[in-house]
């Protein structure tokens, strides 16, 4: 089955700074690519995904890039605020059938005011 | 976006008792919806599969005669935790699979937060 690891665990950055989350993934089957940011008590709420046909997608500060030959996708977040502190997860899928999403283990990026 | 709601937000009950939590695609049909749990600091585990108007593929490890799933309609799926005990206090996620917008995505609930005493 899918293996997506995701790293780093826990990323503190100060305001203003980049923050980057990086995912590998292990099922070359796999095809869409989904970003999700979880709050304190909340359920994940879908961010950004990408489709395997797409190498990079970006809307507004948030990015993500796709590299398929190397398996491995990446979250971008420019100019990070504090309301950008939350835990991040990503996930990979194959679109067809039923298949499910397969979570990497969450990254809790906190923003430093 | 799409929106799934999930009702109730919290639950406390005694042990022993049955509690039923509801997942609702409010502004698309969900061909597809999943449940999941979550402990603290962790990651989603995914505990069944459910397509509408058939039985719920249950993952390995989880016991489809303790936690009931229905998912009768396009828009709703229940999961009912039967003769709950402590262990079974977690968060209960829900998530729907359709398109929306013309793209294919999953979108999740806001969760239930279940404490069984």
């Amino acid at each position: 089955g899918e293996n997506v690891e995701q790293h780093p665990s826990t990323l503190s950055v100060q305001e203003g700074d980049s923050a980057v989350i990086k995912c590998t993934y292990s099922d070359s089957a796999s095809n869409y690519f989904p970003w999700y940011k979880q709050e304190l008590g909340k359920g994940p709420q879908l961010i950004i995904d990408i489709r395997s046909n797409v190498g990079e997608k970006k809307d507004q500060r948030i990015a993500v890039t796709l590299n398929k030959t190397a398996k491995h996708f990446s979250l971008h977040i420019t100019e990070t605020q504090p309301e950008d502190s939350a835990v991040y997860f990503c996930a990979a899928s194959r679109r067809t059938g039923a298949n499910n999403l397969f979570f990497g283990t969450g990254t809790r990026l906190t923003v430093i005011p | 976006g799409a929106v799934v709601s999930q009702h109730p937000s919290r639950v406390i009950c005694k042990s022993g008792t049955s509690v039923k939590i509801e997942c609702r695609s409010l502004d698309f049909q969900a061909t597809t919806m999943f449940w999941y749990r979550q402990f603290p600091k962790q990651s989603l585990m995914l505990m069944a599969t459910s397509n509408e108007g058939s039985k719920a593929t249950y993952e390995q490890g989880v016991e489809k005669d303790k936690f009931l799933i229905n998912h009768a309609s396009l828009t709703l799926s229940t999961l009912t935790v039967t003769s709950a005990h402590p262990e079974d206090s977690s968060f209960y996620i829900c998530s729907a699979r359709g398109t929306s917008g013309g793209a294919y995505t999953q979108y999740f609930g806001p969760g239930t937060r279940l404490t069984v005493l």
